[in-house]
């Protein structure tokens, strides 16, 4: 299947810093690459979608000034989680959906601990 | 908005035996249906798609049954093992396009 890389897989930073988390779809296109936050025993929960080439579009509720995403090519997306506070400690999590059918790949996430 | 409920929060099964998990939804039926695995501290990896003119998926030891009717879904494992231990998301798309919608998941256990 479809290979999603995500950097880094952990992060640990001091309040008030920036966070850059990178998402690459290794072996196919990724016109739509989409990123959400999971809560320890809840599920995915979507922030934003993310398409080449065009601005964000952010669910209800996500700021998009703290949350910069940015999709620069068809394999690159970067979600910037900027002057992070505790509050925002969480897993992030990146998906890329292959053309034609509606079906994600997932990379394996990156758990952000904010001190 | 739509609703999405998986049958439990937890499932617990002996090893060999049949496990099956239950999605229903609310509103208008998807034109997909997914399940996904998740292990824990991992991105979920994609295991079965169903649209919304099937009735039935098979792939190995897994199956998907579609049902628009009763607007549900069923995962079942065949044969269980240990390492079929994960949580389980329902995902439901309603176009090739749209963004997709999960369930809370089912974390199922399967016991030697």
């Amino acid at each position: 299947g479809a290979v999603v890389s995500q950097h880094p897989s952990r992060v640990i930073c001091k309040s008030g810093t920036s966070v850059k988390i990178e998402c690459r779809s290794l072996d196919f296109q990724a016109t739509t690459m989409f990123w959400y936050r999971q809560f320890p025993k809840q599920s995915l929960m979507l922030m934003a979608t993310s398409n080449e080439g065009s601005k964000a579009t952010y669910e209800q509720g996500v700021e998009k000034d703290k949350f910069l995403i940015n999709h620069a090519s068809l394999t690159l997306s970067t979600l910037t989680v900027t002057s992070a506070h505790p509050e925002d400690s969480s897993f992030y999590i990146c998906s890329a959906r292959s053309v034609g059918v509606n079906i994600h790949y997932f990379g394996a996430g990156t758990r952000l601990s904010v001190l | 908005s739509q609703k999405i409920e998986q049958n439990s929060e937890a499932l617990n099964i002996q090893e060999g035996k049949t496990a099956t998990l239950t999605c229903n939804y609310t509103n208008y039926s998807p034109a997909y249906l997914q399940w996904y695995r998740q292990d824990p501290g991992r991105g979920p990896v994609f295991l079965l798609l169903i649209r919304e003119n099937e009735k039935e998926k098979r792939k190995e030891r897994l199956k998907v049954t579609f049902d628009t009717t009763l607007k549900q879904s069923l995962f079942h494992i065949t044969a269980s093992q240990p390492a079929d231990s994960a949580t389980y998301l329902c995902a439901l798309a309603y176009s090739s396009a749209s963004k997709i919608i999960f369930g809370s998941g089912t974390r199922l256990s399967i016991r030697p």
